[in-house]
């Protein structure tokens, strides 16, 4: 596709149950983030993939969150044991990885846990 | 420790007054100031940046100014539409990284 595609677009789930959400970047795209946006709040940062280099996950807010990016395309982000101070708009942005350049985003992935 | 701070949670302007969107950043390295508009429901979108080398940047009603030695940038828009309204993104790169850095946004309400 043209864009980054997040999937799925909502997902609701169960407290304490394992989610996964799927970010399918622009092909050719090094840079990938992962954000997420609570209800009311701005953006905050999770983890930042680029290229081959060890991700920046200082934003990843507990041991429950964890994130891959594999073969440098597709990430998967996978919250475990899922709390409802989850529950928010997790989106995906991706960028060609050279300076100087913006990013692009998915239209986000919105998480309710019940 | 937030190195690019939106201080102004939300902003309310009347229809055709000037919208003034304020960002702040800490690291004097940041090089490339971006602005992204945020919908309800759809990811944000590009707006305008500007390079370090620049201090200001137009596009059509929309102007980012950059003050590096106040570590400051805005953007104005001039005149503001209710279809303007939506949640703006400030965002800074370079610093010897690729990585943006993206503020916490501002809420605009453009009021008819």
């Amino acid at each position: 596709g043209a864009g980054v595609s997040q999937s799925p677009s909502n997902k609701v789930t169960e407290k304490g149950k394992d989610v996964e959400l799927r970010c399918d970047p622009i092909s050719g795209h090094t840079a990938l983030y992962w954000y997420r946006q609570s209800l009311g709040q701005g953006l905050e940062f999770l983890i930042y993939f680029q290229g081959n280099s060890a991700p920046d996950k200082s934003g990843l807010p507990s041991d429950r969150f964890s994130a891959e990016r594999t073969g440098g395309s597709v990430s998967t982000l996978t919250i475990q044991r899922t709390q409802q101070e989850d529950s928010a708009v997790y989106l995906c942005a991706t960028d060609p990885g050279g300076m100087n350049t913006e990013a692009f985003f998915g239209q986000g992935t919105r998480l309710t846990v019940v | 420790d937030q190195q690019v701070k939106q201080n102004s949670p939300s902003l309310s302007v009347q229809e055709g007054r000037i919208s003034i969107l304020n960002c702040d950043y800490t690291n004097s390295m940041f090089d490339y100031f971006l602005w992204y508009k945020k919908y309800p429901a759809e990811g944000p979108t590009f707006l305008i940046s500007i390079s370090s080398i620049k201090d200001k940047n137009e596009d059509g009603r929309f102007t980012v100014f950059l003050n590096k030695s106040a570590k400051h940038l805005s953007l104005h828009i001039v005149p503001s539409q209710p279809g303007d309204s939506a949640v703006y993104f400030c965002a800074a790169g370079g610093a010897g990284s690729y990585q943006l850095t993206f503020g916490k946004g501002t809420k605009l309400s453009v009021i008819p």
